[in-house]
């Protein structure tokens, strides 16, 4: 199975900060990579897809980046709703696998 | 508005068995791939095991292999996880969560609120 390291685990971060969350595989994934963002109690919930493509409905402050084996998330001015943890997925092959999750918090 | 609701969860002794069901709402159901994930207490996500949209093909995590059976009734627009030879290891909330296209590995772009499996004696 392809192996996701996220980095950091946690980050500490204030209101309207740029905020870079990095994703790295094993092995190429080419584009096929996921992010999600989870609430304590919650669902995952995707904000991005094919590395850089917006979900329908997420606002523009988040976005991606990355292609092969390197990958970021960039919020681009951190709101208190965006406090919460997020994972990278890939879906280059099956057996999909996540990170282990950044954890965002004041 | 695209809904998944999970249930059939609970409390099961090691080695016991459990059912858990999703029922889909709000999109054509027989046209995606359906997986399984779980998350254990104060743990990531791990993906358990997907299913074809056609019922022809599934694919399972090495941890559930042998043990887990996946499958669908497109008629009910429901899923299922079969769970047997439970261990302790498998305790955490179970999310139905349904691939982006027909694709089998796919983004996940429709999540249940979970169920709760426990294996405890």
């Amino acid at each position: 199975d392809i192996q996701l390291t996220q980095s950091p685990s946690t980050l500490s971060a204030s209101v309207g900060d740029r905020v870079t969350i990095t994703c790295r595989a094993s092995q190429s994934i080419t584009q096929w990579l996921a992010w999600y963002q989870q609430k304590p109690g919650k669902a995952p919930k995707l904000l991005i897809y094919k590395a850089s493509g917006l979900e329908s409905g997420v606002p523009s402050r988040f976005s991606g980046s990355g292609s092969g084996t390197e990958f970021t998330l960039t919020i681009s001015s951190l709101q208190p709703d965006d406090y919460a943890t997020y994972y990278c997925q890939q879906y280059n092959s099956l057996g999909l696998t996540f990170g282990g999750g950044t954890k965002v918090e004041i | 508005e695209e809904q998944l609701l999970e249930s059939g969860g609970g409390l099961v002794q090691p080695g016991g068995s459990l059912r858990l069901s999703c029922a889909a709402s709000g999109f054509t159901f027989k046209n995606y791939a359906m997986n399984w994930v779980r998350q254990a207490p104060g743990k990531g996500l791990e993906w358990v095991s997907v299913i074809s949209f056609n019922v022809g093909r599934t694919h399972y995590a090495e941890a559930v292999k042998g043990r887990f059976t996946i499958s669908r009734d497109n008629s009910k627009n429901t899923l299922y996880l079969q769970m047997n030879g439970l261990r302790g290891d498998d305790t955490g909330v179970y999310y139905c969560a349904k691939s982006w296209d027909t694709a089998m590995d796919d983004a996940l772009d429709v999540w249940g609120q979970g169920t709760m499996v426990t294996v405890s004696s």
